[in-house]
């Protein structure tokens, strides 16, 4: 029983190239949130889908960041024009209920390195 | 904005002794909740204790929550080595989606 898989792992862009970001949440959740961790901080909020729909995108940037959770494959988050303020560990998490009564289950993160 | 807030951000104890952390918040909560991130790692959860509880244990851990002064605290028994990692509480906010996390407390335990 697989749990939250993320991939890559590592990530390296330049600046103004395209990051895509995947999680293929656990078997029987179709809740996903996605967060980012700088180094020594905690978990900031970005956005929170159901299949195929976005619930709350309230701590993702406007521009150049989108995410989906699709019907069929892996929820992605997309990163447009990086820059090197984008550089951080992006963790995926999945839930079966989307409750904040219930707990996360973790993926192990994309470092994305922006050069 | 932030809710939960750990204290202290870094601790540093010897193994077999216990660790105490603890965790505020701001406003009124259904529950809160503990997860370990182990260095470059995912964060995997602990505890999660409701508003209408005191205290709760897991294994060595024991989690207590006082609504009236907006704090929990996670203590950890007779630590260990494998136990080194930043240990991060997070809140729920009512009427919301989203999970609100402090920044963490780093948990070192030395040999």
């Amino acid at each position: 029983n697989a749990g939250v898989m993320q991939n890559p792992r590592h990530l390296v862009r330049r600046r103004g190239q395209e990051a895509r970001l995947r999680c293929s949440p656990m078997k029987g959740h179709s809740h996903v949130y996605w967060y980012r961790q700088l180094p020594e901080e905690g978990l900031k909020f970005m956005v929170y889908l159901q299949k195929e729909n976005i619930i709350d995108e309230s701590g993702m940037p406007k521009e150049r960041f989108s995410a989906e959770f699709p019907k069929e494959g892996p929820s992605i988050l997309r990163i447009q024009q990086v820059v090197r303020g984008d550089s951080a560990a992006y963790f995926c998490a999945s839930s079966p209920q989307g409750s904040t009564n219930e707990k996360l289950f973790f993926g192990s993160g994309t470092q994305l390195s922006v050069l | 904005s932030q809710q939960g807030e750990e204290d202290p951000q870094a601790l540093s104890i010897q193994e077999g002794e216990n660790a105490t952390m603890n965790c505020s918040y701001k406003t009124s909560i259904n529950n809160l909740q503990w997860y370990r991130q182990n260095s470059g790692r995912g964060l995997v959860h602990l505890i999660l204790i409701r508003s209408n509880e005191r205290e709760k244990h897991s294994g060595r851990l024991r989690v207590t929550l006082d609504t009236s002064k907006k704090s929990s605290s996670l203590l950890i028994t007779a630590s260990r080595a494998a136990d080194t990692a930043s240990y991060f509480c997070a809140t729920d906010e009512p009427s919301n989606y989203q999970l609100i996390w402090g920044a963490g407390t780093k948990l070192i335990i030395k040999p």
